[in-house]
């Protein structure tokens, strides 16, 4: 079956940099775009960044462009968030999802708190 | 503010039906396909329904999306306590050339 699992969330400091990941098994992980969507504690959804299967395209939210990168390892199976200068508005829980336009699968999610 | 406006809840009684919109604009519901999340308290958003109206496996066919023009519907019929959730419509715009969503619509059966 398919599987999501993010990993690399906690607590860093405001201006600080943290790296999720997303281990996908259970389905052909070249055939599909991945997109990261956050929430924020008590809020909706939120598309955060979405990336092609071979990575020739990306794209990012406002809200987060200069200071996100995402990336895919096509070899290993893996997605990732590379996020700096980290602000108290980017605390929420970040989901991996499978997809660009619908999302499929979603992992349960990493949370990341952004606080002095 | 979200792209994409929903009514931030809606109630209805166990057995009733149940109606939850989602307004766009041209740029996203009036171009492109609608799809609908339930997220239960404390798991992950599921998908519900995609392409404006297509139930994945796993889907009760209580559940129905409609698109017309730039707004979006789901159905909710024979409500059920389970069924008590945040609602999510999502769908691409190509003027942001990103993903969005709608605010959330918290379903309540009384």
């Amino acid at each position: 079956q398919v599987q999501l699992v993010e990993s690399g969330g906690g607590l860093v400091k405001p201006g600080g940099s943290l790296r999720l990941s997303c281990a996908a098994s259970g389905f052909t992980f070249t055939d599909y775009y991945l997109t990261w969507i956050r929430q924020a504690p008590g809020k909706g959804l939120e598309w955060v960044s979405y990336i092609s299967t071979r990575s020739a395209y990306t794209n990012y939210a406002d809200s987060v462009k200069g200071r996100f990168t995402i990336s895919r390892d096509n070899a290993e199976n893996s997605l990732s968030l590379q996020m700096n200068s980290l602000r108290a508005e980017d605390t929420a829980v970040y989901y991996c999802a499978r997809g660009r336009n619908s999302f499929d699968n979603w992992g349960q999610g990493t949370p990341v708190t952004v606080s002095s | 503010q979200s792209v994409l406006t929903q009514p931030p809840s809606v109630s209805a009684a166990p057995g009733q039906k149940v109606t939850i919109s989602c307004s766009g604009s041209s740029s996203n519901i009036g171009s492109n396909h609608v799809s609908w999340y339930q997220q239960i308290a404390g798991t992950a958003p599921k998908l519900l329904i995609s392409d404006n109206s297509q139930r994945p496996s796993g889907t009760p066919d209580r559940f129905s999306g409609s698109k017309s023009g730039t707004s979006a519907t789901l159905g909710i019929t024979g409500l059920q306590t389970g069924d008590e959730a945040d609602y999510y419509c999502g769908v691409w715009d190509d003027s942001l050339s990103t993903g969005v969503f709608g605010g959330g619509t918290r379903l309540t059966v009384l």
